[in-house]
């Protein structure tokens, strides 16, 4: 059964950091592109970063690129988005998904919260 | 960006009756030799995460039931739910996959 775990949540002060983690089980992690995608409280899906199986290519979306880093660890099959400079609209809960090709993101974690203000 | 812009913004529609809902894609996002498009369509209920119901527009993923169904080519595409059922309230998402940088449309209420 696929699972993803995400964790790292929490509240921040505008111009922190905070590092989110997605741990996966039960499929193949470093054979599918992942990605984090965030909902700010009462609104709709932002795609925010991908990144390919192999970790050699990374995404991000124009409003947090230069601020946030997607990587992955495939000894500890987990995900990673390493938020820098966070600001008040960067308040949402953040998913990790796994993509399968042609499919789309066909799994979701649960999501955790992310709360920046003073 | 490819912009999807989802219509109504909201639906309220009766027990057993069929839901329709619109997402019309900035441009074309048939994909490959087989000109499927690149587009899929999720359900996500108050405090939980998104579900995955459609993909390459019209394909049903497992344990998806058959009243959910989906059509469309190109940039005009249409989720349709045939007998709507109180289990079925939720806000529905289009999103095109033909680029790795992923968009959503804004999203449909549907309501009982």
């Amino acid at each position: 059964e696929v699972q993803l775990l995400e964790s790292g949540g929490g509240l921040v002060q505008p111009g922190g950091s905070l590092r989110l983690s997605c741990a996966a089980s039960g499929f193949t992690f470093r054979s599918y592109a992942m990605s984090w995608v965030r909902q700010a409280p009462g609104k709709g899906l932002e795609w925010v970063s991908a990144i390919i199986g192999s970790g050699d290519d990374t995404y991000h979306a124009d409003s947090v690129r230069g601020r946030f880093s997607i990587s992955r660890d495939s000894s500890k099959n987990t995900l990673y988005l390493q938020m820098n400079s966070l600001r008040v609209e960067d308040t949402a809960v953040y998913y990790c998904a796994k993509e399968t090709l042609g499919k789309s993101d066909d799994y979701w974690g649960q999501g955790t919260l992310v709360t920046v203000s003073s | 960006d490819i912009v999807l812009t989802q219509s109504p913004d909201s639906l309220a529609v009766s027990l057993g009756e069929r839901a329709t809902i619109s997402c019309k894609s900035s441009q074309s996002i048939l994909y490959g030799p087989d000109n499927k498009s690149a587009l899929s369509w999720y359900q996500q209920k108050p405090g939980q995460p998104p579900r995955l119901l459609i993909y390459w527009a019209s394909t049903r993923e497992s344990g998806i039931p058959d009243r959910f169904s989906g059509s469309g080519s190109g940039t005009d595409f249409t989720l349709s739910i045939s007998s709507l059922q109180p289990e079925d309230v939720a806000v529905y998402y289009c999103q095109q996959y033909l680029t790795i940088r992923r968009t959503f449309g804004g999203g449909t209420k549907v309501e009982i």
